[in-house]
């Protein structure tokens, strides 16, 4: 059972460098998500989707962008990375809103 | 604004003891509000909660919503050293799909 599958788990990326994060879900779930963690201060939500082609912004979009092409992807894009980005990013999937998500095992960002 | 918040912010009990974890929230237009615990790496599900009253169980643990009150509590039982962990409690709204995370109450079990 895969799930939720992010790549990579750790990076160090200098300052206005470019990223993708990877993001794929194997439960043909409709909904996906982007959260960054920081210490102390919870989940934010980056971006979410509710379907291939639809992405909508969270709390937090300022310096990213996500691409919806299939069911199973949602990368996360970081085009110019900023020491403000140094986190940890979690991509999650449910089936329907307000179900259970499913979370992947998370990317430790370092921005230097 | 959306908020969540969590207390304590974290809790130390000793094997045996009961612990009860709050979450207030002031949400527009809720729909739903979870609970998850975070180990080392991923948040897993621990419960869902939509109406008021309605205690959801499992194992030791259990959880309620006042949605009058704009809160919900979940009760460890019996607490085990394998309960430490960060307890996160998430609100969904209705509109934008969003979900709104509390800090989290960080819980230590020890022997």
């Amino acid at each position: 059972n895969a799930g939720v599958t992010q790549t990579p788990k750790f990076r160090i990326l200098k300052i206005g460098q470019s990223m993708t994060l990877q993001c794929t879900q194997d439960m043909n779930h409709n909904y996906m998500y982007w959260y960054r963690q920081d210490p102390g201060m919870g989940l934010k939500l980056i971006y979410y989707s509710v379907g291939a082609g639809i992405t909508d912004k969270g709390e937090v979009p300022n310096g990213y962008n996500v691409s919806r092409s299939t069911t199973e992807d949602f990368p996360l894009r970081l085009e110019l990375a900023a020491p403000s980005q140094t986190s940890v990013y979690f991509c999650a999937s449910s089936y329907v809103t307000g179900g259970e998500a499913f979370f992947g095992q998370g990317t430790r960002l370092t921005v230097v | 604004e959306d908020k969540v918040v969590q207390s304590p912010l974290s809790l130390v009990v000793h094997e045996g003891d009961t612990v009860t974890l709050n979450c207030s929230y002031e949400v527009t237009n809720f729909r739903s509000l979870l609970w998850y615990k975070q180990e080392k790496k991923a948040p897993t599900f621990l419960f869902m909660l939509t109406s008021s009253g309605i205690e959801k169980k499992s194992g030791r643990l259990s959880s309620i919503l006042d949605k009058k009150e704009l809160f919900s509590i979940l009760n460890i039982t019996a607490t085990q050293t394998g309960d430490s962990a960060i307890y996160l409690c998430a609100v969904e709204a209705r509109t934008g799909n969003q979900f709104y995370f509390g800090t989290g109450t960080s819980l230590t079990v020890i022997p």
